[in-house]
């Protein structure tokens, strides 16, 4: 079945170290975002990319990186520079060419320790 | 700038009961809107989407949202509340519709007393 992967769904960091979170997607889409989640306040986007080798900043970017070298792959880094890593991260993507919706991921919970 | 607001973080109501969760927007375009649900620890799932095709927009499980330009809404609404329906809802903007660069309200929970 198509669809979104990301991983793993728990995921504990110390501080002061960086962190890989994996999305992968199966749906063909090109377009692939990355949203963070705290309470009370929606979701909010960190990094998206439209193609392949390109991608631009959200509202959210700072002390985080991503990468977009093939289709299928999404993965989002949080570093140390984030201030607040502590969150739920959500890996979305979307068809570019009509009217549709984004598809979501399972999505991964970072908890700084 | 495009932005959603969801009235009432918390809704409860009994099973059985109208569910009406609230969201308005702002767009100086006409919008592309979505209703997403998430479960605990869940990812979002797509409920309706708003096209421009008919004002009144039904989705799965029941649900149906009318999209009115007068009020900027696009309230969710389902008859009869079932206990499965506990979760909370998300509206969203989209400005063109083909991409998932979405504008969230900051969401409602739903309550569903026995």
């Amino acid at each position: 079945d198509g669809g979104i992967t990301q991983s793993p769904k728990y995921l504990f960091r110390k501080e002061g170290q960086n962190v890989t979170l994996s999305c992968e997607q199966n749906l063909n889409h090109d377009a692939m975002y990355w949203y963070r989640q705290d309470p009370g306040q929606g979701l909010r986007l960190i990094y998206y990319s439209q193609i392949v080798n390109d991608f631009q900043k959200g509202d959210i970017a700072e002390g985080y990186s991503v990468s977009r070298e093939k289709k299928e792959s999404f993965p989002l880094t949080v570093t140390s520079a984030q201030k607040n890593p502590t969150a739920f991260y959500l890996c979305a993507s979307c068809r570019a060419d009509r009217v549709t919706e984004a598809f979501f991921g399972q999505g991964t919970r970072l908890t700084v320790v | 700038a495009q932005s959603v607001t969801q009235l009432g973080s918390h809704v409860s109501v009994s099973e059985g009961a109208l569910v009406l969760l609230r969201c308005n927007y702002s767009s100086s375009v006409p919008p592309y809107l979505f209703w997403y649900v998430q479960y605990p620890n869940q990812g979002l799932q797509l409920l309706l989407k708003y096209t421009s095709a008919a004002t009144l927009v039904k989705g799965i499980n029941g649900f149906e949202a009318e999209f009115k330009k007068s009020e900027t809404s696009f309230h969710l609404t389902k008859p009869s509340a079932h206990m499965s329906d506990a979760a909370e809802y998300f509206c969203a903007v989209s400005p063109s519709g083909n991409t998932g660069k979405l504008i969230f309200g900051q969401g409602t929970t739903l309550q569903v007393k026995p």
